[in-house]
């Protein structure tokens, strides 16, 4: 079985300061890893993916995460915080078989302090 | 359409009700998922389709809870004799199986009262 564990549930940046959310994860197989970002009254929109090759992964809207095997990490940076990136994230996980459904951890909502 | 869509996209029940929950999956995605998001809590699986088979409903959390996919396309959800901890935004997902991206709907918030 596979878990996502979201270091706070809750992180406010400045405007125009660094984005950093963490994600540790658990899985007992090559895991892929997954970051969403969920707007209020809206669904899950994809962030970015690691599956396998560069362990630095770009995503949408100038984020990017780098897979960490010996920390087990996920975490998403972003250089620079925007007043629009203030929405919740979750970090996910899903194996190599079967499904692949996905373990979600609980989300970080982040706040941009203008 | 372009995406998945859910509908309702809000419901409100009282408690004992039954429910139905739609998904129209992108069209010519073979998987589909459901997923339950309780508030302030990440998405928890469901359930599972691959064309019209059922392949997991591992995460179902009562026999109240029951979905199907007839034609391999549109799937219902449904939640008999509705509870209050049933209150959740149920998420929709699909991809094309050959591929790891799910694709989500908007969700529908259902509300027991």
């Amino acid at each position: 079985a596979q878990s996502v564990t979201q270091l706070g549930s809750h992180v406010s940046v400045s405007e125009g300061a660094l984005v950093l959310l963490r994600c540790n994860y658990s899985s007992s197989v090559p895991p892929y890893l997954f970051w969403y970002v969920q707007y209020p009254n809206q669904g899950l929109q994809l962030l970015l993916k690691y599956t396998t090759g560069a362990t630095l992964v770009k995503g949408i809207n100038g984020f990017e995460a780098e897979f960490k095997k010996s920390e087990t990490s996920f975490h998403l940076t972003k250089p620079s915080a925007h007043m629009s990136d203030a929405a919740e994230y979750f970090c996910a996980v899903s194996v190599r078989a079967g499904s692949y459904q996905l373990t979600f951890g609980k989300g970080t909502k982040l706040s941009v302090i203008p | 359409g372009a995406g998945v869509s859910q509908s309702p996209r809000y419901k409100v029940a009282k408690r004992g009700q039954d429910v139905a929950l739609r998904c129209d999956p992108i069209s010519g995605h073979v998987s589909l998922f459901w997923y339950q998001q309780a508030l302030g809590q990440g998405p928890e699986f469901l359930t599972y389709f691959q064309n019209e088979a059922q392949l997991d409903k591992s995460g179902l959390p009562s026999d109240r809870f029951f979905a199907e996919r007839p034609e391999g396309s549109v799937s219902t959800l449904k939640i008999q004799r509705t509870q209050q901890e049933d209150s959740a935004v149920y998420l929709c997902a699909s991809n094309n199986g050959q591929v790891e991206t799910q694709y989500f709907g908007p969700g529908t918030r259902l509300l027991v009262l």
